[in-house]
């Protein structure tokens, strides 16, 4: 069965400090999709990235990037020089089995709530 | 208007009321989902409407009732609800993948904050 595990619930750090945001998942299956959604107070989930499991090259998007490893079943989000606009709750999501109605199973963390300290 | 968006934002109801909440997408995606947050606990899919199929969370009990008369349309109908289920309940849509293609980002709402009393 799949299983995302975030294991920090809340996490504090001062404006400018680097964060990283830990993210484990486990799948039986050789082909799956991760992704990371940030949750601002608004609510919406918003989209950030989504890798594919054949993709194991890092990505940097600006201050944001994400370390992918097969071999310990992580995908971590590091956020560089934090702001305040960062404090969000941000969500690891594992897809990897189509189940209909045009959508593939999407299985969420638990989330980690992220504070920005001006 | 942009994105996807929800009403009522939030709804207080009693457990004999019937309500219901909508989600309207203005994106031109064909793949709508009903998702409930609560405290403590990952985000649970109910719902996942597509032009041809509807599925369903077998979890998911009988007293939410999700209608969806076209692509940018979504209710989700609530009758005889418990405390139990006061919490957010989040729309999405996204453009509609097959067995083929990769799942596609979701875009949400800002979600109903429901209460039971």
């Amino acid at each position: 069965a799949q299983k995302v595990t975030q294991a920090q619930t809340e996490i504090s750090v001062v404006e400018k400090e680097d964060v990283t945001l830990d993210c484990v998942y486990e799948t039986r299956d050789t082909t799956y999709y991760l992704f990371w959604y940030k949750q601002p107070p608004s609510g919406e989930l918003v989209f950030l990235i989504r890798r594919n499991s054949f993709d194991e090259q890092n990505e940097i998007s600006g201050r944001y990037s994400w370390n992918f490893q097969k071999s310990t079943s992580s995908f971590n989000f590091t956020i560089t020089a934090s702001q305040v606009v960062d404090s969000a709750v941000y969500f690891c999501a594992l897809s990897d089995i189509y189940s209909g109605a045009g959508s593939y199973q999407l299985t969420f963390g638990k989330g980690t709530k992220l504070s920005v300290i001006p | 208007e942009t994105g996807v968006t929800q009403t009522p934002r939030h709804l207080v109801m009693g457990m004999t009321n019937k309500k219901s909440l909508k989600c309207e997408q203005h994106l031109g995606h064909n793949a709508m989902y009903w998702y409930k947050q609560s405290a403590k606990k990952p985000l649970e899919l109910m719902f996942v409407y597509s032009l041809e199929e509807r599925v369903e969370n077998n979890s998911v009990p009988s007293r939410f009732s999700p209608e969806c008369p076209n692509s940018s349309h979504l209710f989700l109908h609530l009758h005889t609800l418990q405390p139990e289920d006061s919490a957010l309940y989040l729309c999405a849509s996204s453009q509609e993948a097959d067995r083929d293609t990769y799942p596609y980002e979701q875009y949400f709402g800002p979600g109903t904050r429901l209460t039971v009393t």
